[in-house]
């Protein structure tokens, strides 16, 4: 059983680009979470997704947005890209009615922005 | 609002000694609290979590942490570091819904053969 997987793993961008990165749940999982890991900090909750919208969102401008697809599979979009986006992107994915909050993290894609 | 504080950025012990890693936490409401390490170039990986019942819960590889909830703290200990021990530690506090996670800024873990 194949964990959560995000693609792609390194990416680099220019200022004012935009950017997309992919995430796929652990199998039976509905729900999808988005996280920005700076260096040297800790995770910071971007948005979580159910049902294919957006069900809460942490303190992140709307440059910042996602979708999920009917697979529960996940897109989190950056525009405008600056250069304090730099960071590891992690997406995280739990079970329906997971009230013990448990979630399982993919490996990450590292984002640099020059 | 919800927040941890995890004091020490970085914490060395050698190889055999205790580990201790301390997290406190602001809830408004009863927590739920987690533990993750991270390994270099990796994701998290969750090694224990308090939600109801027992204080002192146990985790993978020989960790174990208490909930005091006077303290507000869930510190997380080993009897016995390994080298393998060597990582990023991360508190987390989540609400009863489990919709969002406030993660700490972490604890460094150096093992000194």
């Amino acid at each position: 059983d194949a964990g959560v997987t995000q693609s792609p793993t390194h990416l680099i961008k220019t200022r004012g680009q935009q950017v997309t990165l992919r995430c796929s749940p652990k199998s039976g999982h509905d729900t999808v979470s988005w996280y920005q890991q700076a260096l040297g900090q800790g995770p910071q909750f971007i948005f979580q997704y159910y049902e294919e919208e957006e069900r809460q969102r942490g303190n992140f401008p709307d440059r910042f947005s996602g979708h999920q697809f009917p697979n529960y599979s996940s897109e989190l979009n950056v525009n405008a890209l600056l250069l304090g986006d730099s960071a590891l992107y992690l997406c995280a994915s739990s079970p329906t009615g997971s009230f013990l909050g448990e979630q399982y993290f993919g490996p990450g894609t590292r984002l640099t922005v020059t | 609002a919800q927040s941890v504080t995890q004091l020490g950025s970085h914490v060395s012990v050698s190889e055999g000694a205790l580990v201790l890693l301390r997290c406190n936490y602001s809830s408004s409401v009863p927590p739920y609290l987690f533990w993750y390490v991270q390994y270099p170039n990796q994701g998290l990986q969750l090694l224990l979590k308090y939600t109801t019942g027992a204080t002192l819960v146990k985790g993978i590889n020989g960790f174990e942490a208490e909930f005091k909830k006077s303290e507000t703290s869930f510190h997380l200990t080993k009897p016995s570091a390994h080298m393998s021990d060597a990582a990023e530690y991360f508190c987390a506090v989540s609400e009863n819904t489990g919709n969002q996670f406030y993660f700490g800024t972490g604890t460094s873990l150096t093992v000194i053969p």
